[in-house]
C-alpha cells in the first residue's frame, strides 16, 4: 500500500471519447504528480500540483488534457477526444522524500 | 538529449548470481537517485534511493553512486526468479519542482 488509490484500474474507450481518471491520496500530501508511461518507456512527467495549485505542465500535456486538484486532496485527469496515441498507463505519485506511485490506470483507446 | 540512460538489456542471470544494473545521467545538478522495480502491467515500486557518493545496502540490494562520473548502479545479490522485472532508474532535481526523470528501464530475467 503506497497510500495512493487510482481509479479506474483499466479503461477501454473508443477514439474520440472523453475519459477521466481519479487519484486519491489516503492521507494529506502537498505535492501530487501525474506521469504517463507508454510501453517500453519509463514514466514521463505530465503535471504537478502543490496543494490545489497546478504549478507545472509538461509539453506532453496537450490542450486535450486537463487536470484538477480541488481542495488539494484528490486529483482528476481528463482527456478529451481521445486518440490511439493516448493509450498508456497513467500514474499518480505523491512526493515525500521519495515518490510513491499509485496502481495506475491503464488506458486503451480503440 | 535524454536525461537518464540505462543499459537497454535485456539482462539474464541464473538464480543465485549477482545482477548489475547501470544508469548514467546528464545533469550534474541531480541530487537524489532512485531505483524502482516494475512487474509487467503493474506500477513502479520503490526499491531504494541514494543521494551520497558511495554504497547503500538494503538486504540483497546495493545502490552505488558516483557523482563525478554521473553514474548510479544497482546490484542484486543472490538473484531470485521473483526479481525478474523491469528496473527503472530515476533522478530527482529540486530545481524542477521535485519531478523525477526516468530512464527507459532494464528488463531483468533470473532463470532457475
Amino acid at each position: 500500500d503506497t497510500g495512493v488509490s487510482q481509479n479506474p484500474r483499466h479503461k477501454i474507450t473508443k477514439r474520440g471519447q472523453n475519459v477521466t481518471f481519479r487519484c486519491d491520496p489516503i492521507s494529506e500530501h502537498n505535492r501530487l504528480y501525474w506521469y504517463r508511461q507508454t510501453l517500453g518507456q519509463g514514466p514521463e512527467f505530465l503535471t504537478y500540483f502543490q496543494n490545489e495549485a497546478q504549478l507545472e505542465k509538461s509539453r506532453l500535456l496537450s490542450d486535450r488534457f486537463s487536470a484538477e486538484r480541488p481542495k488539494g486532496s484528490f486529483s482528476t485527469l481528463e482527456i478529451q477526444r481521445t486518440e490511439q496515441g493516448d493509450s498508456a498507463m497513467y500514474l499518480c505519485a505523491l512526493a515525500t522524500s521519495e515518490a510513491f506511485f499509485g496502481q495506475g490506470t491503464r488506458l486503451t483507446v480503440v | 538529449q535524454k536525461e537518464v540512460e540505462q543499459n537497454s538489456g535485456p539482462l539474464s542471470v541464473p538464480e543465485g548470481a549477482i545482477a548489475s544494473l547501470n544508469c548514467t545521467y546528464s545533469d550534474r545538478g541531480s541530487q537524489s537517485f532512485f531505483w524502482y522495480r516494475q512487474y509487467s502491467g503493474k506500477s513502479p515500486e520503490l526499491i531504494m534511493f541514494i543521494y551520497s557518493n558511495g554504497d547503500k545496502e538494503d538486504g540483497r540490494f546495493t545502490a552505488q553512486l558516483n557523482k563525478a562520473s554521473q553514474y548510479v548502479s544497482l546490484l542484486i545479490r543472490d538473484s531470485q526468479p521473483s526479481d525478474s522485472a523491469t528496473y527503472l532508474c530515476a533522478v530527482f532535481q529540486a530545481s524542477t519542482l521535485g519531478r523525477l526523470y526516468f530512464g527507459r528501464g532494464t528488463q531483468l530475467t533470473v532463470w532457475p
